[in-house]
């Protein structure tokens, strides 16, 4: 069954430090991969989109990385701010006629002052 | 462009009792999704219209129905509600297909009691 990890569950990091979450996929053939931002009690945000070609997509300060060949992905967070707490979301795409789409549990980030 | 909007944002229902759940979106997309999102899960897809005038069922679709009205409204229906139901509903458009990034609605958390 195709499925998409995530890891870790929560994390707090302080104000300024860098941090990366992982998420691990076996979805194959996959169309993109994406890392979505969701604050509490409001809908996912998107922040990157990456094809199978693409090894690395940045938006500011959060930079993903994926590695086809492991099936692995990766998003960076640069510097963090308090406003970068929330839950991020990898979400997997299948190649299937367009509507097949795995999402990830989700990290929750806290980030602290 | 106010995006994707959902109504209501919170409901609470007795068991068998029905609701509709509302979503629009004003960026001519073609394709539209209602997701729930349960604690420690990611979100699993309920129902998808692909385009105007089609509908098809998604991962968990058992207990709702959904209608596409037009290109701008996808509605979501419980006919009797049951406590299993309880979770928050996003609704999202893309412009086709789920390979295209997808926008969130702020969601309805619904409560079945």
């Amino acid at each position: 069954k195709n499925q998409v990890e995530q890891s870790p569950q929560s994390l707090i990091i302080l104000e300024g430090k860098n941090c990366t979450l992982q998420c691990n996929y076996t979805v194959s053939p996959f169309s993109n991969l994406r890392w979505y931002k969701q604050d509490t009690g409001r809908g996912p945000v998107s922040l990157t989109i990456m094809t199978f070609s693409e090894n690395t997509k940045s938006n500011g300060r959060y930079t993903a990385t994926l590695d086809a060949d492991t099936k692995q992905s990766s998003l960076h967070i640069t510097a963090s701010q308090l406003s970068d707490s929330a839950s991020y979301i990898c979400v997997v795409s299948e190649v299937t006629g367009g509507f097949k789409t795995i999402f990830g549990a989700g990290t929750r980030l806290f980030v602290k002052a | 462009n106010a995006g994707v909007t959902q109504t209501p944002k919170f409901q609470v229902l007795k068991t068998g009792q029905s609701m509709t759940l509302q979503c629009a979106q004003d960026m001519n997309h073609n394709s539209m999704y209602w997701y729930r999102q349960d604690p420690g899960m990611g979100l699993r897809l309920i129902y998808y219209s692909a385009s105007e005038g089609t509908t098809d069922k998604g991962e968990v679709p058992n207990g709702y129905n959904v209608s596409r009205l037009n290109k701008r409204e996808f509605s979501l229906r419980l006919e009797s509600a049951a406590p299993s139901q309880t979770s928050v509903y996003f609704c999202a458009s893309s412009r086709d297909g789920a390979s295209y990034e997808q926008y969130f609605g702020p969601g309805t958390r619904l409560t079945v009691t």
